[in-house]
Parts: structure tokens; C-alpha cells; sequence
């Protein structure tokens, strides 16, 4: 069964200090490693696919890594309106069409 | 703009009280879903749909049901529901089934149920 965890749960930041969101799984024949970002009150905004180990993509502050085991969503001088929950799920051969969501890890960035 | 359209954003009811959620899409996308997110479980599927007329379980389908009459459309049905159905729902779509399509899945803001 896939399985997909996330830490840590809750992370507060200040304005400008990098840190680094892990997202560790298990799966059957990874198809695609997905993030979401979530705003409290509304549905999960896509970010990123990533579909293989070593692949890497960034948009804006945010930089999403693949290894074989895990993925890290990079946050790089972040700043208060990145403040929300982000989602990482898998797909993974076995899965039909159902992504397998973590529980999230819900990141606060202070002025 | 496009986007996903759930109705209601929130929705309070009684047990056995049967009750639908509707949700539309406007990007004329072949696959739709429907999830539920729990605190400490996260998101989990409930029903998909692959085109018109095509249905299948997710993976937390007892309690509720589904139609895809129409491309757009694809409405959340609780039969019976039951204080274990309070929870708070997402439809989503794609262009691609896989969700691997550079736009991901499109969400919906969500509809929050209590059933009493």
C-alpha cells in the first residue's frame, strides 16, 4: 500500500530564513510525486509534478526536489503570503487514479 | 475563469436526511473526483469519473454515490448520511486522469458538511 509522510507537521518561519519541507514515500511504481499548496478555507492549488529520482523543478521561492525516497519542497527567503498548508501525494502504479495525499505540513512565515 | 464550482460552501443536515452537492467545471475536462479531507487522515478519494456515463469507487465510497450525466457536472449524492459523513469535501478535475498534466488537478474551494 502506498504511504506517504510528511514533516514536520507545523514549521514557523521568519520573513527570509530558508528551510526545507520533507516528504518521505513508499510506492508501487511511482507515476508522478504531486505538490499542492492549501490556504485555509479553499482547495488545494497544484504546484509541482515531479516523475522521476534526481528530477527538480522551481517556480518563484519554491524549489521541489525527487529522490527515490523522498521529496523536499525548498522554501527560500520566504515571506508571510507563503504562509499555508502544502500537500504532497503520490501516484503510484497499483493507485487507479487516486492520489495518495499526506497529512501536510503547515508552514507560517512572520513578518 | 476557469475554475471548479462546488455548491453549498456549507451545509448543516440531519441524520438520514438524503443530500446532494453539486460541482461543475468549466474547463470541459474528461476526469472528475471527489475527495474528502478529515483532520489526522488528509485527503482521500471518494468516487472518480473518467468521462460521461463512467464512474468508479475511490477509495472511501460507502455512503455515497454519483452520476456523470454531462461533461461538466458531477454531483456528490449521501443517500442516508450519517454523523461519520461530517467532513469537509473537494471536487477536483483534469485534463489528464493521472493528474500528471502541467496543470495538476483543479479543486474546487470545498464544501463543508455536518450532519447531526
Amino acid at each position: 500500500e502506498d504511504q506517504v509522510t510528511q514533516s514536520p507537521e507545523a514549521l514557523r518561519l521568519q520573513e527570509g530564513e530558508s528551510s526545507s519541507l520533507n516528504c518521505s514515500y513508499t510506492v508501487s511504481g511511482l507515476r508522478g510525486l504531486f505538490w499542492y499548496r492549501q490556504d485555509p478555507g479553499k482547495g488545494p492549488e497544484f504546484l509541482f509534478t515531479l516523475y522521476s529520482a534526481g528530477e527538480e523543478k522551481e517556480k518563484e521561492r519554491l524549489k521541489a526536489t525527487l529522490t527515490k525516497k523522498e521529496s523536499f519542497l525548498h522554501i527560500t527567503a520566504p515571506k508571510p503570503e507563503d504562509s499555508a498548508t502544502y500537500l504532497c501525494a503520490v501516484l503510484g502504479s497499483n493507485s487507479g487514479y487516486a492520489l495518495n495525499f499526506g497529512k501536510g505540513t503547515s508552514l507560517l512565515v512572520t513578518p | 475563469e476557469a475554475q471548479v464550482t462546488q455548491n453549498p460552501r456549507y451545509l448543516i443536515t440531519v441524520t438520514g436526511k438524503k443530500l446532494t452537492v453539486t460541482c461543475s467545471q468549466n474547463m470541459n475536462h474528461e476526469y472528475m473526483s471527489w475527495y474528502r479531507q478529515d483532520p489526522g487522515l488528509g485527503l482521500r478519494q471518494i468516487y472518480y469519473s473518467m468521462n460521461v456515463e463512467v464512474t468508479d469507487k475511490g477509495d472511501v465510497p460507502e455512503g455515497y454515490k454519483v452520476s456523470r450525466k454531462e461533461k461538466r457536472n458531477f454531483p456528490l449524492i449521501l443517500e442516508s448520511p450519517s454523523p461519520n459523513q461530517t467532513s469537509l469535501y473537494f471536487c477536483a478535475s483534469s485534463v489528464d486522469p493521472s493528474g500528471s498534466h502541467l496543470r495538476g488537478y483543479t479543486f474546487g474551494s470545498g464544501t463543508r458538511l455536518t450532519v447531526v
